[in-house]
């Protein structure tokens, strides 16, 4: 149980188009979703907290225009990279709240040329 | 502000050798302490929670509030958990509800050889 899928699993785009990356939890319904960032080498970095039926909460630093989080259901949260930039290059872990654990997707990694 | 360090990058031991992982945090106010593994070409996934108190696959972890402290153990490593593992802290509100957000550490990359 508790499993959250993401898709794509990568992506390659051209500098300035936009890149939407799904996260679903597929047999649990969670009402918070998470949104991070990891750089080669790095550890996890929070961007932001999606909840279900509201806005997103951003981490300090991260440009809420840039990356747009969506959360219409309790089982999808997307983001959108907007405008995407080649230092938008990266791979991204979404997670998903149950009971006050969370479990993570697989990834997308992100390449923008 | 919350911080997490995990002071190894890197950390090898033989087959059968004890191993310990450390991670220490700074939180003012009332942590939840968990340990994540990243093993190869697969996904994060949680090791343990300090609230649990168990033992998963012969790795314990004792919450020490006066060292905050969260280190990781196992008394016998196996070539199978050669692994990342991050250890992440969630802050709770005064009622024990957890906040949810994680902070991380860098993390340490754990070698067992045979």
């Amino acid at each position: 149980g508790a499993v959250v899928s993401q898709h794509p699993s990568w992506v390659i785009c051209k500098s300035g188009t936009s890149v939407k990356i799904e996260c679903r939890s597929l047999d649990f319904q969670a009402t918070t979703m998470f949104w991070y960032r990891q750089f080669p080498k790095q550890s996890l970095m929070l961007m932001a907290t999606s909840n279900e039926g509201s806005k997103a909460t951003y981490e300090q630093g991260v440009e809420k225009d840039k990356f747009l989080i969506n959360h219409a259901s309790l089982t999808l949260s997307t983001l959108t990279v907007t405008s995407a930039h080649p230092e938008d290059s990266s791979f991204y872990i979404c997670s998903a709240a149950s009971l006050g654990t969370q479990y993570f997707g697989p990834g997308t990694r992100l390449l923008v040329l | 502000a919350q911080r997490v360090t995990q002071p190894e990058k890197l950390l090898s031991v033989f087959k059968g050798a004890p191993v310990e992982l450390k991670c220490n945090y700074s939180y003012s106010g009332s942590p939840e302490l968990f340990w994540y593994v990243q093993y190869s070409r697969q996904r994060l996934q949680l090791l343990l929670r300090h609230i649990s108190r168990e033992s998963i696959k012969g790795f314990t972890a004792d919450l020490n509030k006066g060292e905050t402290s969260f280190h990781l153990k196992k008394p016998f490593a196996q070539e199978e958990d050669s692994a990342m593992y991050y250890c992440a802290l969630s802050g709770r509100d005064a009622g024990g509800t957890s906040y949810g957000k994680l902070t991380f550490g860098q993390g340490t990359i754990l070698t067992v050889h045979p």
